[in-house]
């Protein structure tokens, strides 16, 4: 069965600083990757996927993440962070062919900004 | 556009009373899942349908957990009787699988926070 393990629970960022969420996931084919971002009291939105191709993608909010297969993570990146960032950060693997029929989460990296 | 409607936002209740939680999908998704949130677990996957049809719901805890969905626009699902440990967030998210497309986005409703007494 496919897993996720995000290994931070809890990241704190100045204002303007870049940032790294950790993700790395366990599954034996190519995996359907997927970061979904949750605000306080809110559902989760998607932030970005990879299915194939370009291992570097590009997301909403000016996130980006790479896929390495070699290491099998699928890191979330942003150069410079905004207040309006703090959120809960979902990292997801998908498993069937269209990669959203089963979808495991992580536990979730819990993002603070400070001034 | 509507997004994933979901009611009721809140609900306490009392150990061994029945809750219902309701699910409106966006139109037109053909698929429909039910997520469990809690600190201990994370998000679970209980069930998921299909064109109305339900197709793996080895998440469902216990069965004391039902869920239906009598047409694509409307899903319950039902605890029968509510227990402490069920106390949760419960989100109902909706998505669409067309011929040789896939966004691979699930729409997540705002969810529906469970408090059993």
């Amino acid at each position: 069965a496919q897993s996720v393990t995000q290994p931070d629970i809890h990241i704190t960022v100045s204002e303007g600083a870049s940032l790294e969420l950790r993700c790395n996931y366990s599954y034996g084919a190519t995996p359907y990757l997927f970061w979904y971002v949750q605000s306080p009291g809110q559902g989760l939105q998607l932030l970005l996927k990879y299915f194939s191709g370009d291992t570097l993608v590009q997301g909403i909010k000016g996130f980006e993440a790479e896929f390495k297969r070699s290491q099998s993570s699928f890191n979330l990146r942003k150069p410079s962070v905004h207040w309006s960032d703090a959120a809960e950060y979902f990292c997801a693997v998908g498993i069937s062919n269209f990669g959203n029929e089963k979808l495991t989460f992580g536990t979730g990296t819990r993002l603070t900004i400070i001034p | 556009d509507a997004g994933v409607i979901q009611s009721p936002r809140h609900e306490v209740t009392e150990m061994g009373q029945e809750v219902t939680l309701r699910c409106k999908p966006i139109s037109g998704h053909d698929y429909l899942f039910w997520y469990r949130q809690t600190m201990m677990r994370g998000l679970e996957l209980l069930i998921y349908f299909n064109n109305n049809v339900p197709i793996d719901d080895s998440g469902m805890p216990e069965d004391r957990f039902s869920a239906k969905m009598p047409n694509a626009s409307f899903s319950t699902l039902k605890i029968q009787p509510s227990e402490p440990r069920d106390s949760a967030v419960y989100f109902c998210a909706s998505s669409l699988r067309s011929s040789g497309k896939n966004t691979g986005e699930l729409f997540f409703g705002e969810g529906s926070r469970l408090t059993v007494l």
